[in-house]
């Protein structure tokens, strides 16, 4: 059955360093998205992607994330200067369709620790 | 803006005993989807239920959707230990919001 994967698994950086999470959506998929989970704490949506483009973001989502589909496969997820409260599970989906009435299919995870 | 609430946060149950989560919602959904996230793991699609008092039932759960279509049930029949995880309902319309989730542990 195909799945979303995510890299790295766990990603450990300093405050103020850039990382990207990368994502790679079932192959066939047209929308992406990106939510975290903070330890404990529920599933916040940050960001949906179609066609090149951000769809919809939240306000957690501001100028420190960016998205990016670099190929037809990839998708990503830079935050250019992290901070602590950044620590958290980002979780990469995607859907056939758009959001409203299609399932999303969740990737494993990637666990970012801000020290 | 949308606010999706799930209560209880947490129970606990004894094996074979039932289980009932709720989700409300501020405003009407289109739809609402269930999600199961086991410890360390990632949220898994359960059902999605789109029609005004539709009741979805998937062996032991059974899910239903309100007249108005603001809120949502997902009830669990003799839990088995299986069953522990934590329980979210979801509305994607744009945004997608998630409720606060319904941790369940059953103890054997």
């Amino acid at each position: 059955e195909p799945e979303v994967t995510q890299t790295p698994s766990h990603q450990v950086t300093q405050m103020g360093q850039e990382v990207i999470l990368r994502c790679v959506p079932i192959s066939n998929h047209l929308y992406f998205y990106w939510y975290r989970q903070i330890l404990g704490q529920k599933v916040e949506f940050l960001v949906s992607f179609y066609n090149n483009e951000i769809s919809e973001k939240s306000e957690i989502f501001d100028d420190q994330f960016s998205v990016e589909r670099p190929d037809g496969s990839n998708f990503t997820l830079k935050i250019r200067s992290t901070k602590l409260e950044d620590s958290a599970m980002y979780f990469c989906a995607s859907s056939l369709r758009a959001g409203e009435g299609d399932t999303q299919y969740f990737g494993p995870g990637t666990r970012l620790t801000v020290l | 803006g949308q606010q999706v609430m799930q209560i209880p946060q947490y129970q606990h149950v004894q094996e074979g005993e039932d289980f009932t989560t709720y989700c409300n919602s501020s405003t009407t959904l289109s739809n609402i989807q269930w999600y199961k996230q086991r410890p360390g793991g990632h949220p898994v699609f359960l059902i999605q239920l789109v029609k005004s008092g539709e009741v979805k039932k998937q062996k032991r759960l059974t899910f239903q959707f309100g007249e108005a279509k603001k809120n949502s049930s997902l009830h669990i029949t003799a839990t088995q230990t299986t069953d522990v995880g934590t329980y979210f309902c979801a509305a994607h319309a744009g945004k997608s919001t998630f409720g606060d989730g319904t941790t369940l542990t059953v103890k054997p």
